[in-house]
């Protein structure tokens, strides 16, 4: 299947700084990416859609100006979280839009903001 | 997006088959039914997908019965290694649209010794 990898696997940071995770399409290209975030012990949440070469669609609820999705190319999209604090701290998933029925996701990538 | 209810956990011993059942009551004409693995830690892995009565492949067997309204997931003889949370969603992957997944509350499976 699809293979998509996210990077970093895990990130301790200080509040007020900012994170960048990359999700890459290793062996296709991409058109569409999405972002979840997965709190603990709770199911994922789709928090936006990243699409290349245009702007990202957010799902009601999460801010775009904090949560800065770029695409810039077919392989690669980067969810950076801006001026994180403590209750931003979440397990943050990718997947790809393949042209196959099912999704691939990334890794995930675990934040910790202390 | 169709709703899913399924149950919130499942516990289960090694060697044993494990049905998790997956309540989709509005589903529609278009939407397949797919299911996913989660370890902690990890991000979901596709474990199988179906339209309608029965699909198999090496790790699991997915029934669908005529209505639609309901599928279940069959693990057979399942070891430790199957305890993950297993999530059942419903949309129209064929258009794609799929990809954009709603996700439900999942069931959490326990295997053990």
């Amino acid at each position: 299947g699809a293979v998509v990898s996210q990077h970093p696997s895990w990130v301790i940071c200080k509040s007020g700084t900012s994170v960048k995770i990359e999700c890459r399409s290793l062996d296709f290209q991409a058109t569409t990416m999405f972002w979840y975030r997965q709190f603990p012990k709770q199911s994922l949440m789709l928090m936006a859609t990243s699409n290349e070469g245009s702007k990202a669609t957010y799902e009601q609820g999460v801010e775009k100006d904090k949560f800065l999705i770029n695409h810039a190319s077919l392989t690669l999209s980067t969810l950076t979280v801006t001026s994180a604090h403590p209750e931003d701290s979440s397990f943050y998933i990718c997947s790809a839009e393949t042209g196959a029925t099912e999704a691939f996701f990334g890794q995930g990538t675990r934040l910790t903001v202390v | 997006l169709a709703k899913t209810t399924q149950p919130i956990s499942m516990d289960s011993y090694e060697g044993q088959e494990v049905n998790i059942t997956c309540s989709h009551n509005n589903i529609a004409t278009n939407d397949y039914i797919t299911w996913y693995q989660q370890f902690p830690s990890q991000g979901p892995r596709f474990i199988i997908q179906g339209y309608k009565t029965k699909v198999t492949n090496e790790v699991a067997s997915l029934f669908i019965p005529a209505d639609r309204k309901s599928s279940t997931l069959s693990l057979p003889r399942v070891s430790l290694s199957d305890t993950a949370v297993y999530y059942c969603l419903v949309g129209d992957t064929a258009n794609n649209a799929g990809n954009m997944l709603t996700f439900g509350g999942g069931t959490r499976l326990m295997v053990k010794p």
